[in-house]
């Protein structure tokens, strides 16, 4: 069975760093495409980061510079290192493999960033 | 960039009514798109990829079409539980773009 677990959340303050792990089962994270969404409170669904399996990385220009894609393949786990966190950084993380769209998203970690 | 658009940003329909969102790239993404259903509090689900292909264990009531730009998702006749924001969303290159969404109600 295919599950992803996210760990990492909490509340910090702006300017500060926090790291968001997915742990992955039932698949290999290095054989898939992995993405980030998040969804700030009421807000829609934002595109962040994707890592192809062959380890290229993309980001959304809103955080380009700041987050880092990354993934253990011996761990089988996705990783997001956020630096220089903003209050518009505030969201719901989720941990998604990417198929034909995503068709596997973890429960969500919320970060909250307070100014 | 490619830009990704969604008609209406809501609509209110009655139990059994014909549903059809709209959802435009400002470029050509061939048929790399796929729709998801967001009940509120609860993670997305998709629903459908490729355009039209229906996901396993999605309800034959959904479906889509569309190629290129232009993409419609139609509920055939809408029931209480499909009440929910749906989404579409670029997957052909990075950036993986998501509409704003269209939230859906019953009336």
């Amino acid at each position: 069975e295919v599950q992803l677990v996210e760990t990492g959340g909490g509340l910090i303050q702006s300017g500060g760093s926090l790291r968001l792990s997915c742990a992955a089962s039932g698949f290999t994270v290095s054989s898939n495409h992995m993405s980030w969404v998040r969804q700030s409170p009421g807000k829609g669904l934002e595109w962040v980061s994707v890592i192809y399996s062959g380890g290229s990385t993309y980001y959304a220009d809103s955080v380009k510079g700041r987050f880092t894609i990354s993934r253990d393949n011996s761990k089988n786990t996705l990783y997001l290192q956020m630096n220089s966190l903003r209050a518009e950084d505030t969201a719901v993380y989720y941990c998604a493999r990417v198929v034909y769209g995503v068709d596997y998203w973890g429960q969500g970690a919320l970060v909250t960033v307070s100014s | 960039d490619i830009q990704m658009t969604q008609s209406p940003s809501s609509l209110s329909a009655s139990v059994g009514d014909r549903v059809t969102i709209t959802c435009r790239a400002s470029q050509g993404i061939s048929n790399y798109l796929a729709w998801y259903q967001q009940k509120p509090g609860k993670v997305p689900k998709l629903l459908i990829y490729g355009a039209s292909t229906l996901q396993s264990g999605v309800p034959s009531r959904f479906s889509g079409s569309g190629s290129g730009t232009e993409f419609t998702l139609t509920i055939s006749s809408l029931q209480p539980e499909d009440v929910a924001t749906y989404y579409c969303q670029k997957y052909d290159s990075a950036p993986l773009t998501f509409g704003p969404g269209t939230k859906v109600d019953i009336k």
